[in-house]
């Protein structure tokens, strides 16, 4: 079956630009999970939900990344004024959490490399 | 989460078993390891996890210390394709986050 997809693939955009991340887990997914990783750095986790809410954003750098998940499924990373620090490949991952909230295996996307310039 | 230590980088012969060690020795009782590996341009992968018993599936063994304080990611015949950056991770069933570290690199030769 189809596994996690995000788009674009690449983005490239200029310092202070807004951009937004698409992620379509997978189908029956309830937990879908938000990472990102910098070059030569193991993924850094930035949020988690649990259906539509966020049950864990302690991972956000601040106040300019945010996420939604409106539908439960389909969720958007969205980056405010971005800056050259914010250069990295976002990677999204879903799992079944059947276990009532509790970790399960997660299935990765091959993200999307976002430079800004 | 506890933390995780990995050797940095690891080669290994193809056809030969790799033996990748992760001392993970502030793991609490309730704290999974997991495993998961990333090759090169792609999203990491699960490979197995597990609580005290060792494991099996059919990608790699899991082998886990009696203390709790270190395992044994075991690849038995490993490929060319085997080489990629494996993660050693632990943390609770009770939340949703992977806390990677910095992996071990592995290198499978010809």
């Amino acid at each position: 079956g189809a596994g996690v997809s995000q788009t674009p693939s690449n983005k490239v955009t200029e310092k202070g630009k807004y951009v937004e991340l698409r992620c379509d887990p997978i189908s029956g997914h309830t937990a879908l999970y938000w990472y990102r990783q910098s070059l030569g750095q193991g993924p850094e986790f930035l949020i988690y939900f649990q259906g539509t809410g966020a049950a864990d954003d302690s991972g956000l750098p601040n106040d300019r990344f945010f996420a939604v998940r409106p539908e439960g499924s389909v969720s958007t990373l969205k980056i405010q004024r971005t800056e050259r620090g914010d250069s990295a490949v976002y990677l999204c991952a879903s799992s079944f959490a059947a276990r009532g909230g509790g970790r399960d295996t997660q299935y990765f996307g091959p993200g999307t490399r976002l430079t800004v310039l | 989460d506890a933390k995780t230590t990995q050797p940095t980088s690891m080669d290994c012969a193809e056809g030969r078993a790799a033996n990748l060690p992760c001392n993970h020795s502030t793991i609490s009782g309730n704290e999974y390891v997991y495993w998961y590996r990333q090759i090169h341009s792609q999203g990491p992968q699960y490979i197995i996890h597990g609580l005290k018993n060792n494991e099996t599936n059919e990608m790699a063994s899991l082998i886990i210390t009696e203390d709790r304080k270190s395992s044994t990611l075991i690849l038995p015949h490993a490929t060319l394709r085997d080489t990629a950056v494996y993660y050693c991770i632990v943390g609770s069933s009770n939340t949703g986050k992977l806390i990677f570290g910095q992996g071990t690199t592995l290198q499978v030769k010809p």
